[in-house]
């Protein structure tokens, strides 16, 4: 079946730092992946889309990339603050393209 | 403009009794999604509509969960009867004609069964 990992729960790192978060998949090749971004309370809000013949996509601080060999997507955040403390979820189109797959999300602290 | 709407916001009930979440998706988007999360099972959807359509409900945990879209503007997912293990957060998402890919989610409902 379909899988989708994000490998840390939880990410600490110093303001000014690059935060970098990792979501892996098995068993099949999505047509695209995103980045959603969710914040206590709220609903997931919707930051980046990566099809997947693009290798890498930007987006004012946030980069996001896509290595189909690897079956990884690489996610990071430059000169990071602490409002960009959030958890930050994967989300993959399933094989039948008719929905998305989200992974459990990666909580990211910045502190000052 | 106003985005996805959900209500109620928290809900508190009893096992064995009839809970119904709402949605209103934004204006102008032709598809609707109902997700569950949980911590020990994150994000997880449950159903999908297309122009009110049902295309794919076979997330719908058992058959305790139904879920109805009326019109473009309204959706209901009603748990009936309710069990505790239901206890987590609803969210209702929809995306437009034009960027089908791209969800906006709604505030969520959190169900609390006793």
């Amino acid at each position: 079946s379909q899988k989708i990992e994000q490998n840390s729960e939880a990410l600490n790192i110093q303001e000014g730092k690059t935060a970098t978060l990792t979501c892996n998949y098995t068993n099949y090749s999505p047509a695209y992946l995103q980045w959603y971004r969710q914040d206590p309370g709220r609903g997931p809000v919707f930051l980046l889309l990566i099809r997947e013949n693009e290798k890498e996509k930007r987006k004012e601080r946030l980069k996001v990339t896509f290595d189909t060999t690897l079956k990884q997507s690489l996610f990071h955040i430059t000169a990071s603050q602490p409002a960009d403390s959030a958890t930050y979820l994967c989300a993959l189109l399933n094989q039948a393209g008719t929905a998305l797959i989200f992974g459990k999300g990666t909580t990211l602290s910045v502190s000052s | 403009d106003a985005g996805v709407i959900q209500s109620p916001r928290h809900e508190v009930t009893e096992m064995g009794q009839e809970v119904t979440l709402r949605c209103k998706p934004i204006s102008g988007h032709n598809s609707l999604f109902w997700y569950r999360q949980t911590m020990m099972r994150g994000l997880e959807l449950l159903i999908y509509f297309n122009n009110n359509v049902p295309i794919d409900d076979s997330g719908m945990p058992e058959d305790r969960f139904s879920a109805k879209m009326p019109n473009a503007s309204f959706s209901t997912l009603k748990i009936q009867p309710s069990e505790p293990r239901d206890s987590a957060v609803y969210f209702c998402a929809s995306s437009p004609r034009e960027a089908p890919d791209t969800q906006y989610f709604g505030p969520g409902t959190r169900l609390t069964v006793l």
